[in-house]
């Protein structure tokens, strides 16, 4: 199982800040995807990247893919109390059947 | 609505009894996973299954088993249950191929008691 892991754990921050979590590994990962979770629900995906140092960018986040395709990064601007849930973070590599493994996420509180 | 149904989504059950977890997974996907998700562990791998053959194995325990049936339904039965088995279990599919998209149920909520 390739580890992945994701910082920080627990974030609060008031509507309007920047923030940025991360996810990091010692592995080489096919594409990495992010997904987000809400209390009692299951993740659901927000963005796949795929090729080493690609942004993506879905309207107030910005996703990144490291050069090595080892990490990635999750940078959310002008945060507002939609945008609270659990980030998750998952590789996916050929070796390991492309099955999914999670980091554990980053638990994101926004006030307003 | 994601197209993955689970069944149970609530289960109370007694230390050393036997559940089964079901999991319809959503037209056209060949490959189903199953993960637990506790507060301490996070979401954890448990397998994996594509059109009925087990592709990957994670954390799961020798207690624990699950297949895929040819219709492509997916049961995940524990046995001799722990309370430390007391978690949310989520079941998700997909299409199987490098970089898809994993659509989740809204998973089964086990206490053992």
């Amino acid at each position: 199982t390739q580890l992945l892991e994701q910082s920080p754990q627990f974030l609060s921050i008031q509507e309007g800040e920047n923030l940025t979590v991360y996810c990091n590994s010692s592995s080489v990962f096919s594409s990495l995807q992010w997904y987000r979770q809400e209390p009692g629900e299951g993740p659901v995906l927000l963005v796949t990247v795929v090729t080493g140092g690609e942004v993506k960018k879905l309207k107030r986040l910005t996703f990144q893919f490291g050069d090595a395709r080892k990490d990635s990064s999750l940078h959310i601007t002008a945060a507002q109390p939609g945008d609270t849930g659990l980030y998750l973070c998952a590789g996916l590599s050929s070796n390991s059947g492309y099955a999914l493994n999670f980091g554990k996420g980053t638990s994101l509180l926004v006030t307003p | 609505d994601s197209g993955v149904t689970q069944t149970p989504k609530h289960l109370i059950t007694a230390t050393g009894q036997r559940v089964t977890l079901r999991c319809s997974p959503r037209s056209g996907d060949l490959s189903v996973y199953w993960y637990q998700q506790s507060l301490d562990q996070g979401l954890q791998f448990l397998i994996q299954y594509y059109n009925g053959e087990e592709r990957a194995k994670g954390n799961i325990l020798e207690r624990f088993s699950a297949q895929q049936f040819p219709d492509l339904h997916s049961e995940l039965n524990l046995s001799s249950l722990e309370l430390g088995d007391s978690a949310l279990y989520f079941c998700a599919s997909s299409s199987g191929t490098a970089n898809t998209e994993a659509f989740f149920g809204q998973g089964t909520r086990l206490t053992v008691v």
